[in-house]
């Protein structure tokens, strides 16, 4: 069974920052990871999709590297601002099975 | 186009009470995920339908919980005699075509059990 470990549980820094998020996976038979944000009493917001082919993908100020050899992932925020601030999940899988997440980075921007 | 949407945004219920969720996916996609946010288990998936059909209901946590998905749209979940325990946020999910596509969620039903 997939199991996904997000490190850090919480973390605060201050505005301007680089930051980067962790994720790691025990299972690399996966079709694709996917990075979403939620803030608060709100649901999921798509970031980035990496499909397993791919090694990472970028939007804007964030970046996402996939590693399936070493079942790792992370998430890589530039020049962090206050309205970054949410709970970031990493979620692997896809298919009939559907997404298996990990307990989610607690991100606060502090102004 | 308007994205997910899901019914009612908040749901109170006493416990033995029958509660029925409702999912409008995204119009055009095909693929319908059912999810569970709860504190102490974090997000958990629940049942996947392609169209109309779904392959497998094993996620579904107990024999109260059934879902229907009609003319390949709507989805309904469905929780007979709710416990306590089945207090939840409970999140839908569409994606256009197949299971690893980019899954679109919406605001999510939070179901409280009194």
């Amino acid at each position: 069974k997939q199991e996904v470990t997000q490190i850090p549980a919480a973390l605060s820094v201050p505005e301007g920052e680089n930051l980067v998020l962790n994720c790691s996976f025990t299972d690399s038979a996966i079709y694709n990871l996917q990075w979403f944000r939620q803030d608060p009493g709100k649901g999921l917001t798509s970031l980035l999709l990496i499909q397993s082919s791919q090694r990472e993908q970028t939007s804007g100020r964030l970046n996402a590297s996939l590693d399936k050899s070493s079942g790792r992932s992370t998430l890589y925020i530039a020049a962090s601002q206050p309205g970054d601030s949410a709970t970031y999940l990493c979620a692997l899988g896809g298919g009939a099975d559907g997404l298996t997440f990990g307990k989610g980075t607690h991100l606060i921007i502090q102004p | 186009g308007a994205g997910v949407s899901q019914s009612p945004s908040n749901k109170v219920t006493e416990k033995g009470k029958d509660v029925e969720l409702r999912c409008d996916p995204i119009s055009g996609h095909t693929a319908l995920y059912w999810y569970r946010q709860s504190l102490g288990q974090g997000l958990e998936f629940l049942i996947y339908f392609q169209g109309n059909s779904a392959p497998d209901k094993s996620g579904l946590p107990s024999d109260r919980f059934s879902a229907e998905r009609t003319g390949g749209s709507v989805s309904t979940l469905t929780i007979q005699r709710t416990q306590q325990e089945d207090s939840a946020v409970y999140l839908c999910a569409s994606s256009l075509v197949r299971a690893e596509e980019t899954q679109y969620f919406g605001p999510g039903t939070r179901l409280l059990v009194l």
